[in-house]
């Protein structure tokens, strides 16, 4: 199968600890997204990439998140020094060129304690 | 702004039984809609899209979806439930700069 993957699935860490996610999107997907999803909400955009470059951040994203996309292929999301209130899931969802269909992975699962 | 919003946080049905779960948006052009569905622990799937044309769309697992630009709204629906539809389901708009907005979801459960 060769949908997207995100590694890990869950993560628990201490407050004040960095932690970072990977994404795999589908082979040929020039379009990378990520969204947070808190519960009882809805997928939150926080911020997409065409090839390597990064087009757009959310507000969401504090100065304490960071991802890249170095090669254009897989993406890492970070969050510096994290906080009880990062606790939420994690979606990458990747789309070709342009179309608004995107497909999401299964998340990662953030909980900070 | 574009926004989405989903009515009905939970909906109850009885399996066989058809099914409407009710969405509305807000988007100045005409709009891209989506219908995905979420199962516990996991990821978005598309069940169905609406981008031009038929305002009456097809999906996956027997879905379908009315555009209605007069009353702002994309009705998902089906005519009959099976045990394995329950889960979250979300509606969400597209923009022009292809980000997506997504509505609070509403949680389906089926009773027996």
């Amino acid at each position: 199968d060769t949908g997207v993957s995100q590694d890990p699935r869950h993560k628990i860490t201490k407050r004040g600890q960095n932690v970072t996610f990977r994404c795999d999107p589908i082979s040929e997907h020039n379009r990378l997204y990520w969204y947070r999803q808190t519960l009882g909400q809805g997928p939150e955009f926080l911020t997409y990439f065409q090839n390597e470059a990064q087009l757009e951040k959310s507000r969401l994203l504090s100065d304490r998140f960071s991802a890249e996309r170095p090669k254009g292929s897989f993406s890492t999301l970070e969050i510096q020094r994290t906080e009880q209130g990062d606790s939420a899931m994690y979606l990458c969802a990747s789309s070709p060129n342009r179309a608004l269909e995107q497909y999401f992975g299964p998340g990662t699962r953030l909980t900070v304690t | 702004a574009q926004s989405v919003t989903q009515p009905d946080i939970h909906i109850t049905v009885s399996e066989g039984a058809s099914l409407e779960l009710r969405c509305n948006y807000s988007y100045g052009a005409t709009p891209y809609l989506f219908w995905y569905v979420q199962s516990p622990g996991q990821g978005l799937q598309l069940l169905l899209k609406y981008f031009s044309g038929d305002t009456l769309v097809q999906g996956i697992k027997g879905f379908e979806a009315e555009f209605k630009r007069s009353q702002s709204s994309f009705n998902l629906r089906k005519p009959s439930v099976h045990w394995s539809d329950a889960a979250e389901y979300f509606c969400a708009v597209g923009a022009g700069d292809d980000k997506i907005i997504f509505g609070k979801g509403t949680r389906l459960h089926i009773l027996p």
